[in-house]
């Protein structure tokens, strides 16, 4: 299967400072890759699609001045929560598609578990 | 958009025992139904899909059957072990390829009682 990578796994921080987590994708290219969220016993939340080269798609409710993505490469797209609080607390996790094979099967990072002080 | 109701959110049963978890989905225009697995502060692991072309599918002791008239589909698993606990996740997408991301169910946290 593919394998998808993400960093790093957790992450504290203060009010108000930002932080940003990679998603990398270790053996195939990913043109697409999509970021989640989960708060405890809940199920994952679908904030954004990130598109290489391009605009990410947020879904609505989800503020992108605050969740900034980047795709810069067909291997890795960041997420950057910014000015975070402790409502941000969660834990974020990103997946990708194999585009070659074009099954529909989403390969999930490890997730990034972000707690602010 | 999609939406997914899955059911029950806790859902024990005996050890051997089978266990079945149900879904139902709005977008008649959904064609790919994933079942995860996730651990604890893991991620989620995909055990089992099934597209709409297909009514049902299985891998050992793992099933899942679909119904697109009734917009539902289920989880079956088979002699359960305590290895199976667990929060199952149901998922559904509108569009083919991987363009769109999932819509997910709330989750079944399954319990095996040994």
């Amino acid at each position: 299967g593919a394998v998808v990578s993400q960093h790093p796994s957790r992450v504290i921080c203060k009010s108000g400072t930002s932080v940003k987590i990679e998603c990398r994708s270790l053996d195939f290219q990913a043109t697409t890759m999509f970021w989640y969220r989960q708060f405890p016993k809940q199920s994952l939340m679908l904030m954004a699609t990130s598109n290489e080269g391009s605009k990410a798609t947020y879904e609505q409710g989800v503020e992108k001045d605050k969740f900034l993505i980047n795709h810069a490469s067909l291997t890795l797209s960041t997420l950057t929560v910014t000015s975070a609080h402790p409502e941000d607390s969660s834990f974020y996790i990103c997946s990708a598609s194999l585009a070659a094979r074009n099954t529909g099967e989403l390969f999930f990072g490890e997730g990034s578990r972000l707690t602010v002080l | 958009g999609e939406n997914v109701e899955q059911h029950p959110s806790t859902l024990s049963v005996q050890e051997g025992d089978s266990a079945v978890i149900k879904c139902t989905y709005s977008d008649s225009a959904s064609n790919y139904f994933p079942w995860y697995k996730q651990e604890l502060g893991k991620r989620p692991q995909l055990i089992i899909d099934i597209r709409s072309n297909v009514g049902e599918k299985k891998d050992q002791r793992i099933a899942v059957t679909l119904n697109k008239t009734a917009k539902h589909f289920s989880l079956h698993i088979t002699e359960t072990q305590p290895e199976d606990s667990a929060v199952y996740f149901c998922a559904a997408r509108s569009s083919g390829g991987g363009a769109d991301g999932l819509t997910f169910g709330k989750g079944t946290h399954l319990i095996i009682q040994p």
